[in-house]
């Protein structure tokens, strides 16, 4: 066990619609990852936070959006939502802001898209 | 080109055997690797974590690294059934940001 925590596990929705993914860190980490995982595209880096700041982003859509809240939880939220978007979603915690910290991998999310 | 490749597999063998998984990449610029094992619906746990060129071990479990050929490896040895899961390179260049390969899908048969 982790000790990230991640809900719902699963997700069914249609096109068009919005959804919001809910990441709990690890106690004690300060830094939440988001991550994509698709089978063509493998696992990929779509935004971070710590300790409540947007810190980094990598292949975020405009529709995509995150935060992390007071109590360090995370949010992200997709909306208008399309086919292509069905994939896992992880999300991962670290203690400190650097990246070169050992992330923890939540169990994701399944997304459905149909 | 992906900066980062890696067989998808998937990759069966028997038990007791040495895997080796493999992964290439075309940026000179990374400088830390990482191997991260993820077993069927669930989340990626880190494995192995290597700085330099060479070789690190842990248990049955080495990391090499080949910085001039852009070369990864994970070697398991005396490989088990629990092994069976999807093993990902991965990799990043100062404090940016982890790049991950698609992942190799390994099965160890008794």
């Amino acid at each position: 066990d982790s000790g990230v925590t991640q809900t719902p596990k699963h997700l069914i929705t249609a096109t068009g619609q919005r959804v919001t993914l809910r990441c709990s860190p690890r106690s004690g980490d300060l830094s939440v990852y988001w991550y994509q995982q698709s089978l063509d595209q493998g696992l990929q880096f779509l935004i971070q936070y710590y300790n409540g700041e947007e810190r980094a982003k990598g292949n975020i859509l405009e529709r995509f959006s995150a935060q992390q809240f007071p109590d360090l939880h995370s949010e992200l939220n997709l909306s208008s939502l399309e086919l292509g978007d069905s994939a896992l979603y992880f999300c991962a915690s670290s203690v400190g802001e650097r990246s070169d910290q050992p992330q923890h991998f939540g169990d994701g999310t399944r997304l459905s898209i149909l | 080109q992906k900066e980062v490749e890696q067989d998808p597999g998937p990759l069966s063998v028997p038990e007791g055997a040495i895997v080796s998984l493999n992964c290439t990449y075309s940026n000179s610029a990374f400088q830390y690797f990482m191997w991260y094992r993820q077993y069927s619906r669930k989340g990626p746990e880190l494995l192995m974590y290597t700085y330099s060129s060479g070789n690190k071990e842990d248990g049955r479990f080495t990391a090499q690294v080949d910085k001039s050929s852009k070369y990864i490896s994970l070697f398991i040895r005396d490989s088990q059934p629990s092994d069976s899961a999807t093993y990902l390179c991965a990799m990043r260049m100062g404090y940016q940001k982890v790049t991950f390969g698609i992942g190799t899908k390994l099965q160890v048969i008794p």
